[in-house]
């Protein structure tokens, strides 16, 4: 069965403190696809990230990185010099291969971020 | 372009009491999803559709019914509405089985 675990489930930094957010996920598929999801206080999700399992090259976009490494499972997200805005709800979501073409998500449970100024 | 939007917003109903929720997507997105969040669990998928006329059961679909009559709208169904119901009620739509999923603003629905 697949699932993801954040075992973090809040954390609390100040301003400018770099922050990683880890998830360590468990699946039998051989391909699959991997995401992270924010969540503002707002409500709304907003799609981050998507990496494919083939692909373990790790990204920076801005302030934000994923560091994807299968040989522990992990995909895990670091925050850089993290703002108030960065307060928010992080979720990964694990796919189901692809080759069975549902697109289904299996969500961690969260972890909240507080960035204290 | 809305996106993905859900209507209402927010509900509450009587233990028994039924209701329909709808989610509707200008994207042209063949699959669509329906998942509730509740505290501490993360997004659970309730149903899903992958196509038009199609749909299929989640993680935890019982008590909920689905329709997706049209490609732009899927129809979350609670017919008989249960205190254990109370949830916000997210829906997502994607263009294929591996893109990333694009969410509607959530539904949160107390059931007394």
């Amino acid at each position: 069965a697949q699932k993801v675990t954040q075992a973090q489930t809040e954390i609390s930094v100040v301003e400018k403190e770099d922050v990683t957010l880890d998830c360590v996920y468990e699946t039998r598929d051989t391909t699959y696809y991997l995401f992270w999801y924010k969540q503002p206080p707002s409500g709304e999700l907003v799609f981050l990230i998507r990496r494919n399992s083939f692909d373990e090259q790790n990204e920076i976009s801005g302030r934000y990185s994923w560091n994807f490494q299968k040989s522990t499972s992990s995909f895990n997200f670091t925050i850089t010099a993290s703002q108030v805005v960065d307060s928010a709800v992080y979720f990964c979501a694990l796919s189901e291969s692809p080759h069975r073409n549902t697109g289904k998500l299996i969500f961690g449970q969260g972890t909240t971020l507080q960035v204290k100024p | 372009n809305a996106g993905v939007t859900q209507t209402p917003k927010f509900r509450v109903l009587k233990t028994g009491q039924s209701m329909t929720l709808l989610c509707a997507q200008d994207m042209n997105h063949e699959y669509m999803y329906w998942y509730r969040q509740d505290p501490g669990m993360g997004l659970r998928l309730i149903h899903y559709s992958v196509g038009e006329g199609t749909t299929a059961k989640g993680e935890v679909p019982d008590g909920y019914n689905v329709s997706r009559l049209k490609k732009q709208n899927f129809l979350l169904g609670l017919e008989s509405a249960a205190p254990s119901q109370t949830s916000v009620y997210f829906c997502a739509s994607s263009y294929s089985g591996r893109a990333e999923q694009f969410f509607g603003p959530g539904t949160r629905l107390t059931v007394l």
